[in-house]
């Protein structure tokens, strides 16, 4: 099977900008997380979406928002963007069920400027 | 979910095994131990999980005391390769709406280095 993929992997926008990120989950999956890592906050969750509904959050301001589709593929989007949004954001997929296990995909790298 | 500790970082000669300790002295029940890894820039890579015994797979084994306070993943044959953070995260599953959400809390994680 295909692993998770991100795209784009490499990202440069402007401060007040917006960005759409995509992340196609493995066959099958039916769940996706979205993570942000930053050099000194670490890995923290942003939400999760199964079967295109969004069903966990993270303690992350309204700019931040994402969306799934029927074929389960997930868009994160940022607005407004900020300098401090400058991190990878790295989406998970898993089969969603109790006691499954999370692949991550490799990651966007956004560098706002 | 419940706090983990691990050391911040350890070395281990290539080619001996690389035991990485972790404390999770207020876990529950229903929590599961996961370890994952990151190597540098890269997204997390699943390695093992585990709710009360130990397990097994091709890359580690994953050893949990019985009062589930702590546990230790082994790497058998560290290889260069294997140098990365690595992460223990427990997990409660919660029902919601006949499937389980979750979300991985990752703390700091232990920074193996492999030696030559």
């Amino acid at each position: 099977k295909a692993g998770v993929t991100q795209t784009p992997r490499y990202l440069i926008k402007t401060r007040g900008q917006q960005v759409t990120l995509s992340c196609s989950p493995i066959s099958g999956h039916r769940s996706v997380s979205w993570y942000q890592q930053t050099p000194g906050q670490g890995l923290q969750f942003l939400f999760e979406y199964f079967s295109e509904t969004q069903r966990n959050k993270g303690n992350f301001p309204g700019r931040f928002s994402g969306r799934q589709f029927s074929n389960s593929r997930s868009e994160m989007n940022v607005s407004t963007l900020e300098l401090g949004d400058s991190a990878l954001y790295l989406c998970a997929s898993s089969e969603g069920t109790s006691g499954s296990e999370q692949y991550f995909g490799p990651g966007t790298r956004l560098t706002v400027t | 979910d419940a706090k983990t500790t691990q050391p911040t970082s350890m070395d281990c000669a290539e080619g001996r095994a690389a035991n990485l300790p972790c404390n999770h002295s207020t876990i529950s029940g229903n929590e599961y131990v996961y370890w994952y890894r990151q190597i540098h820039s890269q997204g997390p890579q699943y390695i093992i999980h585990g709710l009360k015994n130990n397990e097994t797979n091709e890359m580690a084994s994953l050893i949990i005391t019985e009062d589930r306070k702590s546990s230790t993943l082994i790497l058998p044959h560290a290889t260069l390769r294997d140098t990365a953070v690595y992460y223990c995260i427990v997990r409660v599953a919660l029902a919601y709406s006949g499937a389980g959400s979750y979300q991985l809390t990752f703390g700091k994680g232990t920074k193996l280095s492999v030696i030559p």
